[in-house]
């Protein structure tokens, strides 16, 4: 198992939509997590971190954390053309602190 | 409060020469980390530094090494450039240790011809 995982997508949802967006991870990732986006050919940008189980919301979007299942997900209320791009999830490993990026879900919002 | 500064921000270098990269943290980070994007890729992790020693490395050949100033500023050097080495390289820097997220610089694009 990959110790953070994601479904490469693309997830396609239309404008106004809720798009909902997945990241399982190992033992060996601690508890804390990372939303980050990234737009085609830009660097990485820190959408939102959360940290307890969970959710925790910040505008329109909404993280959540559910330790038991192992997995973290971001749901983005009202999608937007705007909120295209690559969604990455990130947690840290337990005892080294290496950040461990999954892949990546491509998300296109359609007009 | 200023971001993580990459320099340069574009590079054009030729095969088998060599290349530093440098990359200032937002002030008050200790922990850097360097990772290698190719186009479609997701984020591969070279190497990251933290109080000037190397903590965690990634699966790069020797070819590709680092190291971090006592100011946490880092660099990142690669030697004998490989076409494939072609890549945007990014520098994210944390305060390090406590659970917090990284922030990322915003790259620098290497083109090997």
């Amino acid at each position: 198992q990959k110790e953070v995982e994601q479904n490469s997508g693309p997830l396609s949802v239309p404008e106004g939509a809720i798009a909902s967006l997945n990241c399982t991870y190992s033992d060996r990732v601690s508890q804390s997590f990372f939303w980050y986006r990234q737009y085609s050919g830009k660097s990485p940008e820190l959408i939102m971190s959360i940290y307890s189980n969970g959710d925790k919301e910040d505008g329109r979007f909404t993280a959540q954390l559910n330790k038991a299942s192992q997995y973290v997900s971001l749901l983005i209320r009202d999608s937007q053309p705007s909120d295209s791009a690559t969604y990455l999830c990130a947690g840290i490993t337990s005892g080294t602190y290496k950040y461990i990026f999954g892949t990546g879900t491509r998300l296109k919002v359609l007009a | 409060k200023a971001g993580v500064t990459q320099t340069p921000r574009y590079l054009i270098k030729t095969r088998g020469q060599q290349v530093t990269l440098s990359c200032s943290p937002i002030s008050g980070h200790r922990s850097v980390s360097w990772y290698q994007q190719t186009p479609g890729q997701g984020l591969q992790f070279l190497f990251e530094y933290f109080s000037e020693t190397q903590r965690n490395k990634g699966n790069f050949p020797g070819r590709f090494s680092g190291r971090q100033f006592s100011n946490s500023r880092s660099e990142m050097n690669v030697s004998t450039l490989e076409l494939g080495d072609s890549a945007l390289y990014l520098c994210a820097s944390s305060v390090g240790g406590d659970g917090q997220p990284q922030h990322f610089g915003d790259g620098t694009r290497l083109s090997i011809l």
